[in-house]
């Protein structure tokens, strides 16, 4: 495709069920964000992936938390036993390389934890 | 890290050159800076980058002063559709991920 792609565009769940959310970065980005934002709220950053490189997790929240990337190309973002808290909107960007370079986001998935 | 500085907010006629400031006075000298913004209910859009030299593209212009310690984004003719966020990132040489601050909400006016 040409930008990134992220599915589902909404999720609701219910508390305490595990979710997941897919990214497919644009085709040879080799860095790939994520991101949540919550309502009214700034972007946080959560997770960033560069090549082979182990990935910098230091700004997932708790451990209920984790993202991989298979083949250096789709990544997914799992939260376990889901809390209100972690409604947001869940945000996948990539890039040719890290620290700032131009990344294209994608257009989010809306998580809604009832 | 270069911290960056920013208006909460601000307003624009509609066609009127929206000039938008950020402060970075920490910038190391091969830092640079970079201009995103997020629309309403989109994800942020990447507009411009520079280290030292104005910088134009399609979408803006970007003014780096020459202590390079602020710098403005310039939209020449505003239209409505670029009521948003603007956020002004300078990312350490040493970072791997952008780190967004709060930015300005601009607001263009008809």
């Amino acid at each position: 495709g040409a930008g990134v792609s992220q599915s589902p565009s909404n999720k609701v769940t219910e508390k305490g069920k595990d979710v997941e959310l897919r990214c497919d970065p644009i085709s040879g980005h080799t860095a790939l964000y994520w991101y949540r934002q919550s309502l009214g709220q700034g972007l946080e950053f959560l997770i960033y992936f560069q090549g082979n490189s182990a990935p910098d997790k230091s700004g997932l929240p708790s451990d209920r938390f984790s993202a991989e990337r298979t083949g250096g190309s789709v990544s997914t973002l799992t939260i376990q036993r889901t809390q209100q808290e972690d409604s947001a909107v869940y945000l996948c960007a990539s890039s040719h390389g890290g620290g700032g370079t131009e990344a294209f986001f994608g257009q989010g998935t809306r998580l809604t934890v009832v | 890290d270069a911290k960056t500085t920013q208006p909460t907010s601000m307003d624009c006629a509609e066609g009127r050159a929206a000039n938008l400031p950020c402060n970075h006075s920490t910038i190391s000298g091969n830092e640079y800076v970079y201009w995103y913004r997020q629309i309403h209910s989109q994800g942020p859009q990447y507009i411009i980058h520079g280290l030292k030299n104005n910088e134009t593209n399609e979408m803006a212009s970007l003014i780096i002063t020459e202590d390079r310690k602020s710098s403005t984004l310039i939209l020449p003719h505003a239209t409505l559709r670029d009521t948003a966020v603007y956020y002004c990132i300078v990312p350490p040489s040493s970072a791997r991920q952008l780190t967004f601050g709060s930015g300005t909400q601009l607001t263009v006016l008809p």
